[in-house]
C-alpha cells in the first residue's frame, strides 16, 4: 500500500537557517504530493503541492520538487523565521478518493530566535 | 461556510460514555473525510463519504465507531462506549470531489477528545 516516510523531529534551528525536511514515498501509479502545516492550536493547512514529476510546489518561501526517480518530495526554505515553528506533514494521494491522503507522521520544527 | 467547521472543539468524557463529533464541510464539497490524529502516530484515515454513495468505512478501528452524513452535507462521527485509547484529535476534511489528486483537501481545526 501507499506510505510516506519523513524525518522525525523535533528539528531545532536558529532563525535565518536553511531548512530541509526529507520526505520519501511509496505509491502505485503517479500520486500527487503535498506538504501540510499545522501551527500550534490550529488545524492542518495546505502549504504546497505538486501533481506530476518534476513539478515544484512553492508557498511562503517554502519549496518542494516532485522527484519521481528518487520518490522524494523534500521541503526546503532558504531562511526560516520563528513564525515557521509548526508541525509539517508530507502526504500523497493516489487518486480514486477512497483513501484520501496518506500522511507521514509529521516533523515538529522549532525555530529559535 | 468559509471553511470546514467542527464541533465541539474540545470534549472530555468518561470512559464508557458515547460521544458525537460534528463536521460541517465547505459548501459545495462532495467529498468528506474523517481522520484521527493521535500523539506520535500521525494521521489515520477513518472514513470517506463521496456524494450519495455508500461510505468507505475501511479505516474505522472498531465497531464502536460509526459515521453518517445527512443530505450530503453535515457529518457526525459517533464513538460508543469510549475507551482511553480513543483520546485523540478527530479531524474532518472536505474536497470538491472524490478524486483529490487535483483537488485540495481542506481540514477543519479538529475536535480534541479526551477520555478519562
Amino acid at each position: 500500500g501507499d506510505s510516506v516516510t519523513q524525518m522525525e523531529g523535533p528539528v531545532t534551528l536558529s532563525e535565518e537557517a536553511f531548512l530541509t525536511i526529507n520526505c520519501t514515498y511509496t505509491a502505485t501509479g503517479y500520486p500527487s504530493l503535498f506538504w501540510y502545516v499545522q501551527y500550534p492550536g490550529e488545524g492542518l493547512q495546505l502549504l504546497l503541492k505538486a501533481t506530476k514529476a518534476d513539478d515544484k510546489g512553492s508557498n511562503k518561501g517554502f519549496e518542494a520538487t516532485y522527484r519521481k526517480e528518487t520518490t522524494s518530495f523534500h521541503l526546503e526554505k532558504g531562511s526560516v523565521q520563528v513564525s515557521d515553528s509548526a508541525v509539517y506533514f508530507c502526504a500523497l494521494s493516489s487518486g480514486g478518493g477512497a483513501d484520501g491522503l496518506t500522511f507521514g507522521k509529521g516533523t515538529h520544527l522549532i525555530i529559535q530566535p | 461556510g468559509a471553511g470546514v467547521s467542527q464541533s465541539p472543539s474540545n470534549k472530555v468524557t468518561e470512559k464508557g460514555k458515547d460521544v458525537e463529533l460534528r463536521c460541517d464541510p465547505i459548501s459545495g464539497h462532495t467529498a468528506l473525510y474523517w481522520y484521527r490524529q493521535s500523539l506520535g502516530q500521525g494521521l489515520e484515515f477513518l472514513i470517506y463519504f463521496q456524494g450519495n454513495s455508500a461510505p468507505d468505512k475501511s479505516g474505522l478501528p472498531s465497531d464502536r465507531f460509526s459515521a453518517e452524513r445527512t443530505g450530503g452535507s453535515v457529518s457526525t462521527l459517533t464513538i460508543q462506549r469510549t475507551q482511553q485509547e480513543d483520546s485523540a484529535v478527530y479531524l474532518c476534511a472536505s474536497s470538491l470531489s472524490g478524486a483529490p489528486a487535483g483537488n485540495t483537501i481542506y481540514f477543519g481545526e479538529g475536535s480534541w477528545l479526551t477520555v478519562v
